[in-house]
């Protein structure tokens, strides 16, 4: 069974500073990782995924996550906030032979402070 | 772009009461599924469907029911509608093909407050 936990459920940050949001997965499988983002009263929309293709995956809106095999992590990261990325992130896994079926983590808002 | 829409942004029922939720999207995917979202828990899958006609259950499928009738349109149905059914109802669509790695586009959600 597939699983992620976000170790952060919120996190706050200046602008101009850097982002780190963790995540953690379990997979029994080769998994493909994802993060989305969900801005207020909007749907989630794709940030980034890995595929097994290159462990750094650059993302929009310069983002960009590592994947850690040996860690078991997925952890997003931005070298520089900006006030328009406050909105909630959510780290996911899909295993294949199961439909594209998403497990989602529980998700971490970002603040963005002047 | 892909296009997932869904037919109410907000949504008041009262208890007991049967509600549909109807979701269409525009990118022939085979693969269309519904969550729910709430505060702490991220999203959890009600019910998913890889087919016209075909379904499966997620893993918080008490109390819901769905139907897909046609590829392009998926519908979510409250039977009698709880107190604990108030909720965000997101819609995803997806290809096919058994891989891991194709992701799900969203529909904006509707927000269902039963009373």
């Amino acid at each position: 069974a597939q699983s992620v936990t976000q170790l952060d459920s919120h996190v706050s940050v200046s602008e101009g500073t850097p982002v780190l949001l963790r995540c953690n997965y379990s997979s029994s499988y080769s998994p493909s990782l994802f993060w989305y983002v969900q801005h207020p009263n909007k749907g989630l929309q794709l940030l980034l995924k890995y595929t097994s293709a290159a462990t750094l995956v650059k993302g929009i809106n310069g983002f960009e996550a590592e994947f850690k095999k040996s860690e078991t992590s997925f952890h997003l990261t931005k070298p520089s906030a900006h006030m328009s990325d406050a909105a909630e992130y959510f780290c996911v896994v899909s295993e294949a032979g199961t439909a594209s079926k998403l497990t989602f983590g529980t998700g971490t808002r970002l603040q963005v402070t002047l | 772009d892909v296009k997932v829409t869904q037919s109410s942004r907000y949504l008041v029922k009262r208890t007991g009461e049967k509600v549909f939720l109807e979701c269409v999207q525009d990118m022939d995917h085979e693969n269309m599924f519904w969550y729910r979202q709430d505060p702490g828990l991220g999203l959890r899958l009600i019910y998913f469907s890889y087919d016209v006609k075909m379904k499966e259950k997620g893993d918080i499928p008490e109390g819901y029911s769905v139907s897909r009738e046609k590829k392009e349109r998926f519908s979510l149905i409250l039977e009698s509608a709880s107190t604990n059914q108030t909720s965000m109802y997101l819609c995803a669509s997806g290809l096919a093909g058994g891989v891991s790695y194709n992701e799900q586009f969203f529909g904006p959600g509707t927000r269902l407050t039963v009373l």
